[in-house]
């Protein structure tokens, strides 16, 4: 079952522009990451933040946390056409069974065009 | 350090076969999941592994099995294939199992099942 949901559905921005996707969750958690995909390929991993942590960056990846509105956002700067793909969030479970196990949400389809 | 790889790539399969996917971890990492992607249910848990043992479960039929060996290398397998196992295949590589590691990727392995 789907324990995030990413908003919105799509995406689609000039290059340069500034890419914002959110993302909610239904539990507590103890981390949130998200995830790049490309057509049809494995995830690439982005960024983990931890419950305790509100702000994280990398690179051109800004990641912020809200857990008393259980929701994040990924925000990507200056985007390039090979930002071009599906971004998830995935979360653990602060509680119940949680062992190796992330919950997806459907993912923001984000196109960049040149 | 090598990602997590996974063998084969892409399958074709008729129904009622059964099949075997394989992932290697990366070096290091005992963890490892397994994960079905399909466009009408996203992202879904199959199972977990950690130290050969099956820690976590998914709400798979039990035609989906797997097993971990002493090297950390997994293999998943599906008996008795249907139409609906068609799918996007991925398995994840953790250094452990606890409440904040990443998980990386590997490619997928691509099934289709006519």
């Amino acid at each position: 079952s789907q324990q995030g949901e990413e908003d919105p559905q799509a995406l689609s921005i000039q290059e340069g522009e500034n890419a914002t996707m959110n993302c909610s969750y239904k539990t507590s958690i103890n981390n949130l990451q998200w995830y790049r995909q490309n057509s049809g390929r494995g995830l690439v991993h982005l960024i983990l933040i931890r419950s305790n942590e509100r702000e994280k960056h990398s690179g051109r990846l800004r990641v912020t946390l809200d857990t008393s509105k259980k929701s994040s956002s990924l925000l990507i700067t200056a985007s390039r056409a090979a930002d071009t793909a599906s971004y998830f969030c995935a979360t653990d479970a602060a509680r119940g069974s949680t062992l190796g196990r992330l919950y997806f949400g459907r993912g923001t389809q984000l196109t960049v065009w040149p | 350090k090598a990602g997590v790889t996974q063998t084969p790539r892409y399958l074709i399969k008729t129904r009622g076969q059964q099949v075997t996917l394989s992932c290697s971890p990366i070096s290091g990492h005992r963890s490892v999941s397994w994960y079905q992607q399909t466009p009408g249910q996203g992202l879904q848990f199959l199972f977990e592994y950690f130290s050969e043992t099956q820690r976590n479960k998914g709400n798979f039929p039990g035609r989906f099995s797997g097993r971990q060996f002493s090297n950390s290398r997994s293999e998943m397998n599906v008996s008795t294939l249907e139409l609906g196992d068609s799918a996007l295949y991925l398995c994840a590589s953790s250094l452990l199992a606890g409440q904040s590691y990443e998980q990386y990727f590997g490619p997928g392995t691509r099934l289709t099942v006519t």
